[in-house]
């Protein structure tokens, strides 16, 4: 049973960057597919982007383009997501969340336990 | 990649039947039979309800079941419970490697 479990809450200043590490055990790491998930304050859920391990390069939903990064460290079966240029509508819970496009299941069945992510002056 | 449009709210009364619809296009629900369901209480983590449009995985009440036809899923909730009161969303893959969640719905039993 595959278990994500994710860095603490962080505030941050407008124009700042910030960094969710989700670290993963119990599952095949080079194998699952990591996708980031947010969900603001009384809204509702967003994908973000997701990456798998085995193929590298990362996709990203377009509104996200520029200014999100995700990447991986298999040595440590982590993954990292990088939103950069924080305005305060970046004020929300942030989900790793885990699907197995490999095996053909795309859904997510595994979440990590979120990390709140608050932007303020 | 523009949201799902799911009903902001539906509500029903215990033991009915209440069915919560999720329309895409054809480049994401349409075009694919990977639609997804989660179930999300106030502060906690969404659980998933149903996988590949129709699809319950073990542990989950068979009171939750999924269709699809087009553009729309749908999910519908039968014997309807107070502990299903919680907000649910859709999800479907949109290719390459892409997802697109609904707009989420409220359910409230009365």
């Amino acid at each position: 049973q595959v278990q994500l479990v994710q860095s603490g809450a962080e505030v941050k200043k407008p124009g700042s960057s910030v960094k969710v590490s989700c670290k993963a055990s119990g599952g095949s790491f080079s194998d699952d597919s990591i996708n980031w998930v947010r969900q603001a304050p009384g809204q509702g859920l967003e994908w973000m982007g997701g990456i798998l391990p085995v193929f590298g390069s990362p996709t990203y939903a377009q509104r996200f383009q520029g200014r999100l990064t995700i990447t991986t460290d298999e040595s440590t079966s982590t993954a990292y997501m990088e939103l950069r240029s924080l305005t305060s509508d970046d004020t929300a819970v942030y989900f790793c969340v885990r699907d197995q496009p490999t095996k053909l299941k795309n859904y997510f069945d595994a979440w990590g336990q979120g990390t709140l992510v608050t932007v303020s002056s | 990649q523009s949201a799902l449009t799911q009903p902001a709210s539906v509500s029903g009364s215990p033991g009915q039947s209440i069915t919560i619809s999720c329309t895409g296009t054809s480049s994401d629900v349409g075009n694919f039979n990977l639609v997804s369901w989660y179930q999300q209480y106030p502060g906690k983590t969404p659980k998933l309800l149903i996988y590949d449009a129709t699809k319950r995985p073990s542990g989950v009440s068979n009171r939750f079941s999924g269709s699809k036809s087009g553009n729309t899923a749908s999910l519908t909730i039968s014997g309807l419970q107070t502990e299903d009161e919680a907000d649910y969303y859709c999800c479907s893959h949109a290719g390459r490697r892409t997802y697109v969640f609904g707009t989420g719905t409220k359910v409230t039993v009365l």
